[in-house]
């Protein structure tokens, strides 16, 4: 079945740095791929979608300057965390709709940690 | 917002068969029934989908009413790797659309 691999799995940065995350689908070509982040106890939080050779589209709230996601392929998009805070630290999750377009496939996530 | 509501949390004996709920009452008539679960610190994992049909796949059974405004999603022989929060999602036809997470159900496995 299709997967969608994230990495870093987890990651601990001092406040003020940037930090990237790396989403790829590996046997299918995603044209779109979405970012959650989740709190803990907390539901899934859509943060923006990210498509293919055009510019991410954010969820209200949600800022682009901070939060840069790059689409250069068809098979990776990423997720920057710029100037990363102690609120910042969350559990990001990137998906990807498989290519039968049935079904979204989902990364392990990526627990982000600032100190 | 998500147009889905479930129970916060059910309990169920391991080996029985674990029946969650999901009420969709303003399902449009383009949206699937789609169901996903998350284990602790994991990313989801899908689980299985319809649209006014019942199905059934290797993980589990869903059970759509035939007004579609509800939905049961059937683990027959729950076990202890079944502790997780379970999603009810409703997705239309084009699957670059967004998908909503609800809070789900937290669904325990008891020994």
């Amino acid at each position: 079945g299709a997967v969608v691999s994230q990495h870093p799995s987890w990651v601990i940065c001092k406040s003020g740095t940037s930090v990237k995350i790396e989403c790829r689908s590996l046997d299918f070509q995603a044209t779109t791929m979405f970012w959650y982040r989740q709190f803990p106890k907390q539901s899934l939080m859509l943060m923006a979608t990210s498509n293919e050779g055009s510019k991410a589209t954010y969820e209200q709230g949600v800022e682009k300057d901070k939060f840069l996601i790059n689409h250069a392929s068809l098979t990776l998009s990423t997720l920057t965390v710029t100037s990363a805070h102690p609120e910042d630290s969350s559990f990001y999750i990137c998906s990807a709709p498989d290519a039968t377009n049935e079904k979204l496939f989902f990364g392990s996530g990526t627990q982000l940690s600032v100190l | 917002d998500a147009k889905t509501t479930q129970p916060t949390s059910m309990d169920c004996a391991e080996g029985r068969a674990a029946n969650l709920p999901c009420n969709h009452s303003t399902i449009s008539g383009n949206e699937y029934v789609y169901w996903y679960r998350q284990i602790h610190s994991q990313g989801p994992q899908y689980i299985i989908h319809g649209l006014k049909n019942n199905e059934t796949n290797e993980m589990a059974s869903l059970i759509i009413t035939e007004d579609r405004k509800s939905s049961t999603l059937i683990l027959p022989h729950a076990t202890l790797r079944d502790t997780a929060v379970y999603y009810c999602i409703l997705e239309g036809l084009n699957r670059d659309d967004k998908i909503i997470f609800g809070k789900g159900t937290r669904l325990h496995i008891l020994p």
